[in-house]
């Protein structure tokens, strides 16, 4: 079973409308992210939390919302959706090694049209 | 803006070698790592360095100049499969004490037969 999952896979919606995608994790660590993939661009980070009660806006937070159910479960909302919002999201999650380096495991991402 | 620089494509034959190289600007940060994502896919990691210096995987090794801000990641032996895009990452201390994770913009990697 993957260690990171993501809910749903792909999700087509129209403007305005309000989403959530979600985001479980098994590997119980602390850290996780939400982040957004445009078509031949990195990663922007939107939201992040080191643990159940901490809460971060990232570079492009203007939009979203999330919430931390639990140290499993992060979960991320278009308020109201726009087409520019049309993008690949991926939830990660993270554990700080020995050496202070980060190992982040990405899930499958979800592909999510606006219309 | 992006703290990290590194090139935004690279293209090789089957068999070659490629360098990609990855900059960065900070007076502290713990090492350097290297992600890979095939297309449709999501990033999986590569490696590490947490010293200066070559640590090699395989057909990969990736190296760090700290004093340089320099890094980079080799691939070796180019296969069709490692067509894919390639992000650097640091996790930067001096404006975030937390330090989270800077990913670079990603070099997309071209194999071609």
């Amino acid at each position: 079973d993957a260690d990171v999952t993501q809910t749903p896979r792909n999700r087509i919606t129209k403007t305005g409308k309000r989403i959530m995608l979600e985001c479980s994790q098994t590997k119980g660590h602390d850290r996780m992210y939400w982040y957004r993939q445009d078509p031949g661009l990195g990663l922007r980070l939107i939201y992040y939390s080191f643990d159940v009660k901490d809460i971060n806006k990232g570079e492009i937070s203007d939009g979203y919302s999330v919430s931390r159910q639990a140290q499993a479960k992060f979960s991320l909302s278009l308020e109201s959706a726009i087409p520019n919002q049309t993008a690949l999201y991926f939830c990660a999650t993270s554990d700080i090694g020995l050496a202070g380096g980060e190992t982040q495991y990405f899930g499958p991402g979800t592909r999510l049209l606006v219309l | 803006g992006q703290s990290l620089e590194q090139p935004s494509e690279v293209t090789a034959v089957e068999g070659a070698i490629v360098q990609i190289n990855c900059t960065y600007q900070t007076s502290g940060f713990y090492g350097l790592s290297w992600y890979q994502q095939h297309d449709g896919g999501a990033p999986t990691f590569l490696s590490y360095n947490a010293l200066d210096g070559l640590e090699e995987t395989g057909r990969f090794s990736s190296f760090l100049s700290r004093s340089d801000s320099y890094g980079y990641l080799l691939l070796q032996e180019l296969q069709m499969k490692d067509s894919a895009s390639y992000f650097c990452a640091v996790r930067d201390v001096t404006t975030d004490s937390w330090g989270k994770l800077q990913f670079g913009a990603g070099t997309q990697v071209v194999v071609t037969p």
